[in-house]
């Protein structure tokens, strides 16, 4: 079975400051890769996907994700950050089924 | 709005009942998937059901049982419960049965038991 490790639990930045959110996977064939965030009392939703093809995908808000397959990362990235990114992201394996890794809580000071 | 919806919103109910947590896909999706997010646990995959049959199983507890209905709308069965089942229960749904496409989220049921 897949199993997904996201790196840091809480994350505090400043407005403008650049973003790296680690995510890990482990699974022995051809994985799906998803970002997800859920913002404060919403439901979860896609940021970013890959399936195939070019290891770095660009998905919504500015955000984009490098699939490395040597090192089976997935990291969230996103270049200046703004307020409105505080919320919680998720990085997810569709193989045997879709697995969450457990988050990582992003608050960003104005 | 993802168009995937869960009722109740809020479930109160003691240990030992049981309760029926309901959830309506996407029009079009023929998957959903439960899931149960706790802040220990984080968000855990129970099980997925694509048009009408079990497709995957994760973290699903033998207390807990759930199935897709001809409609596809889906329900998950929780009983005996316990305290620490208290946990907000997600459903998701999906066009395909496999893993590449995008799952779309309901706004969940939080489920206290007391």
């Amino acid at each position: 079975a897949q199993s997904v490790s996201q790196h840091n639990h809480h994350v505090i930045l400043s407005e403008a400051a650049s973003l790296e959110l680690g995510c890990n996977y482990s699974y022995g064939g051809t994985v799906n890769l998803f970002w997800y965030v859920q913002y404060p009392g919403q439901h979860l939703q896609l940021l970013l996907k890959y399936f195939s093809g070019d290891p770095l995908v660009k998905g919504i808000k500015g955000f984009e994700a490098e699939f490395i397959k040597s090192k089976f990362s997935f990291n969230l990235r996103k270049p200046s950050v703004q307020w409105s990114d505080t919320a919680e992201y998720f990085c997810a394996v569709g193989a045997d089924g879709l697995t969450f890794g457990k988050g990582t809580h992003l608050i960003i000071q104005p | 709005d993802s168009g995937v919806t869960q009722t109740p919103k809020h479930l109160i109910t003691a240990t030992g009942q049981r309760v029926t947590l309901r959830c309506s896909p996407r029009s079009g999706d023929l998957s959903v998937y439960w899931y149960q997010q706790s802040l220990d646990q984080g968000l855990q995959f129970l099980i997925q059901y694509y048009n009408g049959e079990e497709r995957a199983k994760g973290n699903i507890l033998e207390r807990f049982s759930a199935q897709q209905f001809p409609d596809l709308h889906s329900e998950l069965n929780l009983s005996s419960l316990e305290l620490g089942d208290s946990a907000l229960y997600f459903c998701a749904s999906s066009i395909g049965q496999g893993m590449n496409t995008e799952a779309f989220f309901g706004q969940g049921t939080r489920l206290t038991v007391v």
